[in-house]
Formats: structure tokens, C-alpha cells, sequence
């Protein structure tokens, strides 16, 4: 059964430091990896989606590495941002109708 | 870009009552909708997958007869919950697929917040 773990639970950074929130997950047939972003209360944004045949991808600011044999995801995000305090989610897609396996997430905090 | 939408956005009931959630994709048609489930400070469990034109298929633990989907028409899929109790009291979030865009990509409606009194 695939298991998607993310680590830490919480971060709180100075504005202007870079984040670093990783991902890890059991199986390592994935058909892709996705990092969302969720406000309180609110529904979810994607933000990158990794092919499982990638090795990164890149948004503005975000970058997210994807090394599938090890089962493991990195979110970087640069220069941050109060604007960036939510909570970051990871998910693999675990078959072809693409149903979503996600991680508990980081709530990232970060002060002005 | 594609929006999901999904009514009510909080909704408060006495035990006992049903209550339905519409998920609506508002500009594209989505053969696929998907129902999660999200516990405070928990990640979204997938509740069940639901395919237009025919019965959902829910996972493993989630029982069928308590919680009733109904994806009538490309657009439309509701959640019955049906004699809610407290501990049914949750963040339901619902998402669609585009199938024009491939099975990589998922809009998510902004979640209907559920409690049960």
C-alpha cells in the first residue's frame, strides 16, 4: 500500500530565507508527483507536477526534484515570502484515473 | 483556467439529518470526479471515484450506503451523507478531471466544510 510521509509537519522561516519541504512515498510506481498549496479552510492549488519520468520541475520561484527510485520529492521555494504561509501538500498518482495519494503536509509559516 | 465549484460551502446539521454537496465543473465537462475527505490537521483521504453514467467505486473502509454519489451529468456530482453523526463532521473537498487535458491534471472545488451537531 503506498504510503506518502511529509517532513517536517511545520516550518517557520524568516522572510527572504529559502524553504526546503520534502516528500517521501512507498511504491515507486507513480505515474506522476504533484505539490499543491492549501489555505485555511480553503480548497487546493496546484503548483508543480512531476512526471514520473522527470527529474524536476521549475515555477517562477518553486522547484521541485523528483527522484523516483529512492521515493523521494523536494520542494524548493526561494526568497520566501510572507504570502507563501499555507500548508503544502504532496500527492502521487497511484493509477491511470488518476486517483491521488497525498501526504499530511507542511504548514509553513513566514514571518515578516 | 477550469473551476470547480462546490455548494454549500459550510453547512451545520443535527444528527441524524442527511445532507447533500453539489461539485460542479463550471467550464469543462468531467467524465471523472473525485470525493476526499480531510480531518483537522490531516491530509485528504480519497473517498471514492465517480464516473458519469455509472455507480461510484469507493475505497476501502468507506461505506457506499453512507455516503451516496451520484455523477447524473458531466458537470454534476453530489455527496449524500446520509444520517450524519458527529464524527462524520469533516472537510469535503471534490475535484475534477478535464479529459481533454490527460489524466495528469485535477481542479479542486474550494470544499465544503460539514458539521454535525
Amino acid at each position: 500500500k503506498q504510503e506518502v510521509t511529509q517532513i517536517p509537519a511545520a516550518l517557520s522561516v524568516p522572510e527572504g530565507e529559502n524553504l526546503v519541504l520534502n516528500c517521501s512515498f512507498t511504491d515507486s510506481a507513480i505515474y506522476n508527483l504533484q505539490w499543491f498549496r492549501q489555505d485555511p479552510g480553503k480548497g487546493l492549488t496546484s503548483l508543480l507536477l512531476i512526471q514520473s519520468s522527470q527529474r524536476e520541475q521549475t515555477s517562477g520561484r518553486l522547484n521541485a526534484s523528483l527522484d523516483k527510485s529512492s521515493g523521494r520529492s523536494t520542494l524548493y521555494i526561494a526568497a520566501s515570502q510572507p504570502g507563501d504561509s499555507a500548508t503544502y501538500l504532496c500527492a502521487v498518482t497511484t493509477d491511470s484515473w488518476g486517483k491521488l495519494q497525498f501526504g499530511a503536509g507542511t504548514q509553513v509559516v513566514v514571518t515578516p | 483556467g477550469a473551476v470547480v465549484s462546490q455548494h454549500p460551502s459550510w453547512v451545520i446539521c443535527k444528527s441524524g439529518t442527511s445532507v447533500k454537496i453539489e461539485c460542479r465543473s463550471l467550464d469543462f465537462q468531467a467524465t471523472t470526479m473525485f470525493w476526499y475527505r480531510q480531518f483537522p490537521k490531516q491530509s485528504l483521504m480519497l473517498m471514492a471515484t465517480s464516473n458519469e453514467g455509472s455507480k461510484a467505486t469507493y475505497e476501502q473502509g468507506v461505506e457506499k450506503d453512507k455516503f451516496l454519489i451520484n455523477h447524473a451529468s458531466l458537470t454534476l456530482s453530489t455527496l449524500t451523507v446520509t444520517s450524519a453523526h458527529p464524527e462524520d463532521s469533516s472537510f469535503y473537498i471534490c475535484s475534477a478531471r478535464d479529459p481533454t487535458r490527460g489524466t495528469d491534471t485535477q481542479y479542486f472545488g474550494p470544499g465544503t466544510r460539514l458539521t454535525v451537531l
